[in-house]
């Protein structure tokens, strides 16, 4: 079944402590990205990848990292995470290079730091 | 910077009536505007979409018109039905790059 997973669905952590988000899709897909989604700000995309070892920032890419050292990986990296990075966070993937294509998302993280 | 309106932030309609929203956009290289439907709880989904060399498109009870001119695109849904209350975002694209909407609550009243 073609999807796009992300892990873990809920977490709570502490200020300060890092952690990783994983992102996985198996379509093949060149684009990725993550978004935050926050009551009454909508999705704000937070980096972007456009193919294997190609990332760049998004609007919001403040406190956080990616990587994309294989095309169907794209995890999400809070090196020191802050209260006001409590939100819901989805990762998504397109076929071609750019979104110009249907965004696939998945299942989404709700991340709570206290 | 680029960015996206969308209005209104919410919306109540009879089940039956047909509901109506609208954005607009600021980067003149957006070529790409879809739209996604993401109910309580569940992932955003892809529910229409238009390219910049269009003007409307149908599916079914759902359509889609842009003007380019004024750089703002609408979403018409007719007949509405209970299923169809969620959050729906309209997003702009060019190659590289995707703003959302702030998204609109539609509420079907029965």
């Amino acid at each position: 079944e073609a999807q796009v997973t992300q892990n873990p669905r809920y977490l709570i952590t502490v200020t300060g402590k890092k952690l990783t988000v994983t992102c996985s899709q198996n379509m093949n897909h060149e684009y990725m990205s993550w978004y935050r989604q926050d009551p009454g700000l909508g999705l704000r995309q937070i980096y972007y990848s456009m193919n294997v070892e190609v990332t760049d920032k998004g609007d919001v890419p403040e406190g956080y990292k990616v990587s994309r050292k294989e095309k169907r990986n794209f995890p999400l990296i809070l090196e020191s995470p802050s209260p006001n990075q409590t939100s819901l966070y989805f990762c998504a993937s397109s076929l071609y290079t750019g979104m110009n294509t249907e965004a696939f998302f998945g299942q989404g993280t709700r991340l709570t730091v206290v | 910077g680029e960015n996206v309106e969308q209005h209104p932030s919410t919306l109540s309609v009879q089940e039956g009536d047909s509901a109506v929203i609208k954005c607009t956009y600021s980067d003149s290289a957006s070529n790409y505007f879809p739209w996604y439907k993401q109910e309580l709880g569940k992932r955003p989904q892809l529910i229409i979409d238009i390219r910049s060399n269009v003007g409307e498109k149908k599916d079914q009870r759902i359509a889609v018109t842009l003007n380019k001119t004024a750089k703002h695109f609408s979403l018409h849904i007719t007949e509405t039905q209970p299923e169809d209350s969620a959050v729906y975002f309209c997003a702009a694209s060019r190659d590289d790059k995707i703003i959302f909407g702030k998204g609109t609550r539609l509420h079907i009243l029965p």
